[in-house]
């Protein structure tokens, strides 16, 4: 079974400062790996995903996240945080190998704070 | 815009009611998924379509909730005899069958309150 865990539910940066947000998985098969965003009373919109080409994924809107599978994580960063980018962020796994069950799971999410 | 559309956006209903919900994918798609959403939660899987067959079923999909996407495109969630704990966002999303990277794309979601 896959599954993701994010870790801390709310973070807090100053705008301009660095966004960190954990994520990792747990998977038996290679996974395919997203970062999702979501707007209050908004659909998610997908920001970036990982489909075992190159580690480091960009994504949009400046973000970027990495893929270490010896620490079997996918943090997501952003160099510099804007007032904007407050929302909640959702890390999600799907199978790669394009089997039946191929649903893609989600973590709980982080709801990002920017601070003035 | 021709993204995934829900109908209705927002709907509140008395405990025991049944209710709907539609949605209409991505022209093309031929993979529709449903997903729920509480407060505070991220989405939890309820069931998928790959045309109009439909291949899984969540635990959390009582026998009150049945899904249908009869002819391949638009599908219907139907909640019967609501109940207070139904209350959340419902998520519908498609994706092309064996897209690169499984990548789905989400409505804007309906939300049901149960009163």
């Amino acid at each position: 079974a896959q599954s993701v865990t994010q870790l801390g539910s709310h973070v807090s940066v100053s705008e301009g400062a660095l966004v960190l947000l954990r994520c990792n998985y747990s998977s038996s098969v290679p996974p395919y790996l997203f970062w999702y965003v979501q707007y209050p009373n908004q659909g998610l919109q997908l920001l970036l995903k990982y489909t075992s080409a190159a580690t480091l994924v960009k994504g949009i809107n400046g973000f970027e996240a990495e893929f270490k599978k010896s620490e079997t994580s996918f943090h997501l960063t952003k160099p510099s945080a804007h007032m904007s980018d407050a929302a909640e962020y959702f890390c999600a796994v799907s199978d790669a190998l394009g089997n039946r069950d191929d649903k893609i799971i989600f973590g709980k999410g982080t709801r990002l704070h920017i601070l003035p | 815009d021709t993204g995934v559309s829900q109908d209705p956006r927002h709907k509140i209903t008395k405990r025991g009611q049944n209710v709907t919900f539609r949605c209409d994918p991505i022209s093309e798609h031929n993979r529709l998924y449903w997903y729920r959403q509480t407060l505070g939660q991220g989405p939890e899987f309820l069931t998928y379509f790959q045309n109009e067959a439909q291949l899984e079923k969540s635990r959390l999909l009582s026998d009150r909730f049945s899904a249908e996407r009869p002819k391949g495109s638009f599908s219907t969630l139907e909640i019967q005899r609501t109940e207070q704990g139904d209350s959340a966002m419902y998520l519908c999303a498609s994706s092309p069958f064996r897209s690169s990277g499984n990548t789905i794309y989400f409505g804007e979601g309906s939300w049901l309150t149960v009163v």
